[in-house]
């Protein structure tokens, strides 16, 4: 079954630092790029970053540009999110998508994660 | 910028309806446009991408068109699964999602 699974959110402090991670199943991991996507409370679909296959390439919303880094480990399976200088406004559920397709990314998100809460209040 | 909207907003619809959305952009688009399913406390779930096409798996009751600027998802006889929040997303640029449509039980 193709699966991925997000682990590591929670309550943080403002200004605080936490890592996401996500692992993948079921397929080709190494072959797809992947993204990071956050819903705050209530609200819509934001996309936050994504990676190339080999890490060589990375993408980030503006908003959190220089304060959150998208890494992976190809030989784990895995995604990740460090996300540092945290704000009121970064509280969301952080998905983590497969792309659309492999190979060439299509920026559409075929498979996601059930979501890890992260909440940054005082 | 791309500048996404969405309407309705909100609609409220019985099980057989037929069901439309409208996306529109700010700026042409061309084809690069996907629809997603979110139900409550659950992830979105792809429906249609590059405007029209089907995502394997999916009911033939959705279905979308357009390009350009204006889009529209259809839900030919709404079924009681698919009452649900809508979003479309743009992938012409860097990915943006419009605020999407609510469908719920008149």
């Amino acid at each position: 079954e193709v699966q991925l699974v997000e682990s590591g959110g929670g309550l943080v402090q403002p200004g605080g630092s936490l890592r996401l991670s996500c692992a993948a199943s079921g397929f080709t991991f190494s072959s797809y790029w992947m993204s990071w996507v956050r819903q705050a409370p209530g609200k819509g679909l934001e996309w936050v970053a994504n990676i190339k296959q080999d890490g060589s390439e990375k993408y980030y919303v503006d908003s959190v540009k220089g304060r959150f880094t998208i890494s992976r480990d190809n030989a784990k399976n895995s995604l990740y999110l460090q996300m540092n200088s945290l704000r009121a406004e970064d509280t969301a559920v952080y998905y983590c998508a497969r792309d659309g397709s492999p190979g060439v990314t299509t920026l559409t998100f075929d498979i996601w994660g059930q979501g890890t809460m992260v909440t940054v209040s005082s | 910028a791309i500048r996404i909207t969405q309407s309705p907003s909100s609609l409220s619809a019985s099980t057989g309806d037929r069901v439309t959305i409208t996306c529109r952009a700010s700026q042409g688009i061309s084809s690069y446009l996907a629809w997603y399913q979110q139900k409550p406390g659950k992830a979105p779930k792809l429906l249609i991408y590059a405007a029209s096409t089907l995502q394997s798996g999916v009911p033939s009751r959705f279905s979308g068109s357009g390009s350009g600027t204006d889009f529209t998802l259809t839900i030919s006889c709404l079924q009681s699964e698919d009452f649900a929040t809508y979003y479309c997303q743009q992938y012409y640029s860097y990915p943006l999602f419009g605020p999407g449509t609510k469908v719920d039980i008149k």
